[in-house]
């Protein structure tokens, strides 16, 4: 089984739907992060959470929603999704003694 | 100035050849550095990690960090087709805790 999973895989959704991403990891890691992805833009944060009661907006976190439900939970919620949402979403983890991240599969979503 | 640079490329080297990878950063107080790998459509893969000045290696892989000049590299030895993917430069600044990602360079080893 992948340390970091990422739910759905793939989505495509219509304008004003909502939608959540869900993000569950096996590592035992405390911090979880979610990016997303798009040509030419590289990787940037949307939101971050170094505990369980800890959330943090990133540079991009208009639009999006978090949940922390535990250590091993982080979801990531599209209130109404918006065609330029459409992007490769990942979530990732990284423990306080390492900053290197694991990241998941990633989750294609598709806005129509 | 975006905090972390790269050329997106492509970068185009023989097999068998070195590739190097280059990536400035804005943040002089930037204490953490990586490189991933990221194939297209897949996640990224950590492949190196770099905290002082200096040369790493690690097998094929040499990262090179140089603080005075803002400036990480990584170096591929022996480049092989299976090396083709897009280089990401990851850095960490301060006391904030969270990467921020270059653009990436897309490399391609040819046969």
């Amino acid at each position: 089984d992948a340390d970091v999973t990422q739910t759905p895989r793939n989505r495509i959704t219509k304008t004003g739907k909502r939608i959540m991403l869900e993000c569950s990891q096996t590592k035992g890691h405390d911090r979880m992060y979610w990016y997303r992805q798009d040509p030419g833009l590289g990787l940037r944060l949307i939101y971050y959470s170094f505990d369980v009661k800890d959330i943090n907006k990133g540079e991009i976190s208009d639009g999006y929603s978090v949940s922390r439900q535990a250590q091993a939970k982080f979801s990531l919620s599209l209130e109404s999704a918006i065609p330029n949402q459409t992007a490769l979403y990942f979530c990732a983890t990284s423990s306080r003694q390492d900053n290197g991240y694991t990241f998941g599969s990633g989750t294609r979503l598709t806005v129509v | 100035q975006k905090e972390v640079e790269q050329n997106s490329g492509p970068l185009s080297v023989p097999e068998g050849a070195i590739a190097s990878l280059n990536c400035t950063y804005s943040d002089r107080v930037s204490q953490s550095f990586f490189w991933y790998r990221q194939y297209s459509g897949k996640s990224p893969e950590l492949i190196m990690s770099i905290y002082s000045n200096g040369d790493k290696e690690d097998g094929r892989f040499t990262a090179q960090l140089n603080k005075a000049s803002q400036y990480v590299s990584l170096l591929i030895r022996d480049s092989q087709p299976s090396d083709s993917a897009t280089y990401l430069c990851a850095v960490i600044s301060g006391t904030a805790s969270k990467l921020t990602f270059g653009t990436g360079t897309r490399l391609q080893v040819t046969l």
